[in-house]
């Protein structure tokens, strides 16, 4: 059973780019959410997706956005950089049901815009 | 608004003696609280839930304990290792799809 694999691992951007940062789910798993931990922070809820289908969405501004593809794997884009975009991303692949379900988390991508 | 809080950044206890890390909350609507370990470099690994219908729930050296008048958890370690030390997060969700996660308490187990 492979876990959730994050890409890069770390990334340096400037002011105004734009980011793709990529998740494969766990094998069984049919639901991806993404994170963004900034430093001396727990991490902050992004969005979910489930189906292709965005199914939850923190307070995040549209220039975060998401895909998920056939596999279940994940991409999160952030457009018009910002130094405040500085952070751990991280993803977390679950099989999707009601309830509480844990997750399994990837080690993340550590992206610096400068 | 953070709706989960852990108010002690870090915590250390001697080799086998008892961890207790707390979490509060603000939303009454949660109904499953989840405890993550992280070490540095690594993504956070769930160790232990809870649903908002019990008030306890033990798995091996790890119980969690859930007081929904007081909007209060927290985690028990019994005995501490050295191994536990690292970074615990507490989180919530209503319905699975959002989870929302304390600021985290950084345990230190000393042998």
């Amino acid at each position: 059973e492979t876990g959730v694999t994050q890409s890069p691992t770390h990334l340096i951007k400037t002011r105004g780019q734009q980011v793709t940062l990529r998740c494969s789910s766990q094998s069984g798993h049919n639901t991806v959410s993404w994170y963004q931990q900034a430093l001396g922070q727990g991490p902050q809820f992004i969005f979910q997706y489930y189906r292709e289908e965005e199914n939850g969405r923190g307070n995040f501004p549209p220039r975060f956005s998401g895909l998920q593809f056939p596999n279940y794997s994940s991409e999160l884009n952030v457009n018009a950089l910002e130094l405040d975009d500085s952070a751990l991303y991280l993803c977390a692949s679950s099989f999707y049901r009601t309830g509480g379900e844990s997750g399994t988390f990837g080690s993340g991508t550590r992206l610096t815009v400068v | 608004d953070q709706q989960v809080k852990q108010n002690s950044p870090s915590l250390s206890v001697q080799e086998g003696r008892i961890s207790i890390l707390n979490c509060d909350y603000t939303n009454s609507m949660f109904d499953y609280f989840l405890w993550y370990k992280k070490y540095p470099a690594e993504g956070p690994t769930f160790l232990i839930s809870i649903s908002s219908i019990k008030d306890k729930n033990e798995d091996g050296r790890f119980t969690v304990f859930l007081n929904k008048s007081a909007k209060h958890l927290s985690l028990h370690i019994v005995p501490s290792q050295p191994g536990d030390s690292a970074v615990y997060f507490c989180a919530a969700t209503q319905g699975g799809n959002q989870f929302y996660f304390g600021t985290g308490t950084s345990l230190t187990v000393i042998p």
